[in-house]
């Protein structure tokens, strides 16, 4: 059964503080991993996929790296508005379902 | 248009009362997807359309009908609902049936008495 494992669970920065965000994963097969971002009472919006080892993707503040076994979400200088929870999911091969960690809850302090 | 609609925001419904939730996309998206999420947990996969086809049923409740009268388009049927089935309903649409990157509405918040 595939399984993913955010942490931390929660993260408070000052403004300006950067930090990484851990996603670690089982998965037979992996066909994708995918952060999205999460605001209160909202759906997630889509950041980034991730398909191999080695991969780097890169958006503003935010950069994401992808091993074997995990996923950073790394966040450059983050601001208040960056403030939100950060999810996590991955996708095995041939297979439509999605599964999602619990997520990492981001506040940033001005 | 690059986004997927949800109708209405919000709704509040009685045990006995029968209700539809509404989901649209133009992206021409081939699969769609109908994901349950309460307070401080991810989303939880209930139904998959591929090519307006059910593929996946996660062993939801019968209360709970999914229906794709067209390829943009995916309502989701609620009738006889338990107040645990209050939640945040979102619908997820992508451009290929084996999934890959799902882009999300912003919700239904339901609310059952």
């Amino acid at each position: 059964e595939d399984q993913v494992t955010q942490s931390p669970e929660a993260l408070r920065l000052q403004e300006g503080e950067s930090s990484s965000l851990n996603c670690s994963y089982t998965v037979s097969g992996l066909r994708g991993l995918f952060w999205y971002r999460q605001d209160p009472g909202k759906g997630p919006e889509f950041l980034f996929t991730l398909y191999s080892a080695g991969e780097e993707k890169e958006k503003e503040r935010l950069k994401a790296t992808l091993t074997k076994k995990e996923s950073f979400l790394h966040i450059t200088a983050p601001k208040p508005e960056d403030s939100a929870t950060y999810l996590c999911a991955v996708q095995a091969g041939g297979y439509q379902k999605v599964t999602f960690g619990t997520g990492t809850k981001l506040q940033v302090i001005p | 248009d690059t986004e997927v609609t949800q109708t209405p925001k919000h709704l509040v419904m009685g045990m006995t009362n029968k209700k539809s939730l509404k989901c649209e996309q133009h992206m021409g998206h081939r699969a769609m997807y109908w994901y349950k999420q309460k307070a401080k947990k991810p989303p939880e996969l209930m139904f998959v359309y591929s090519y307006e086809k059910l593929s996946i049923n996660e062993s939801v409740p019968s209360r709970f009908s999914p229906e794709c009268p067209n390829s943009s388009l995916l309502n989701l049927h609620l009738h006889a609902l338990q107040p645990e089935d209050s939640a945040l309903y979102l619908c997820a649409s992508s451009q290929g049936t084996l999934g890959g990157e799902q882009f999300f509405g912003p919700g239904t918040r339901l609310t059952v008495l």
